[in-house]
């Protein structure tokens, strides 16, 4: 099974400020790597995938990284509706698995 | 618009059975992968199975693997769950995911969820 591991697990940041939030895995991915943000009581969004594509609809401060078992996901200005949970996910291998998220919260 | 509406969750014993269901709308319903992710309380999502978008390749978390069963129906654009022998660490919001490609990709669309107790 590949590990997923984020850092940090809390990033205290102010709004307007950049946030950078990493991911490494176990073992290679390739570039299979997406990118998950949460809020209280709403299902995940998909953000990025393919380490560096940004899915429908989101915005362009959201930006990812990486290759092989590195992966950063950078928001260059926060806005308050980007305070939630992040998740970064492997999709390579089965079984498919997710890091212990990143909680983004207001400084 | 995409739209994925799950239904069948509940409450229940261990040991119990329960089929979930997840109705997708504003896509081609056969042209993509599906799966199911979990997300117990007070934890991060957990991918529990998935299914390719003719149905011919599933696979499976080995937390839920023999106990699990997920299927399709392209004709009623609609994706299954059946779970037997329930435990307790099965307890969770139960979401319904469309995938980017026909084989597998990233996590693209998710339902809104539907829980499930399985509480003694």
């Amino acid at each position: 099974e590949i590990m997923m591991t984020q850092s940090p697990a809390t990033l205290s940041v102010s709004p307007g400020e950049r946030a950078t939030l990493s991911c490494w895995a176990s073992q290679s991915v390739s570039s299979n790597l997406g990118w998950y943000q949460q809020k209280p009581g709403q299902a995940p969004r998909l953000l990025i995938y393919g380490t560096s594509t940004r899915a429908t609809g989101i915005p362009a401060r959201f930006s990812g990284g990486g290759s092989g078992t590195e992966f950063t996901l950078t928001i260059s200005s926060l806005q308050s509706e980007d305070f939630a949970v992040y998740y970064c996910q492997q999709y390579d291998k089965w079984p498919l698995t997710f890091g212990g998220g990143t909680k983004v919260e207001i400084k | 618009e995409v739209q994925l509406l799950e239904s069948g969750g509940g409450l229940l014993q261990p040991g119990g059975s329960l089929r979930l269901s997840c109705a997708a709308s504003g896509i081609t319903f056969s042209n993509y992968a599906m799966c199911w992710v979990r997300r117990a309380p007070g934890t991060g999502p957990e991918w529990v199975s998935s299914i390719s978008n003719s149905g011919d390749t599933t696979a499976y978390a080995d937390s839920v693997k023999g106990r699990f069963t997920i299927s399709r129906d392209n004709s009623k654009n609609t994706l299954y769950l059946q779970m037997n022998s329930l435990r307790v660490d099965d307890t969770a919001v139960y979401y319904c995911v469309k995938r980017v490609t026909a084989r597998g990709g990233a996590f693209e669309i998710w339902g809104q969820g539907t829980m499930v107790t399985v509480s003694a």
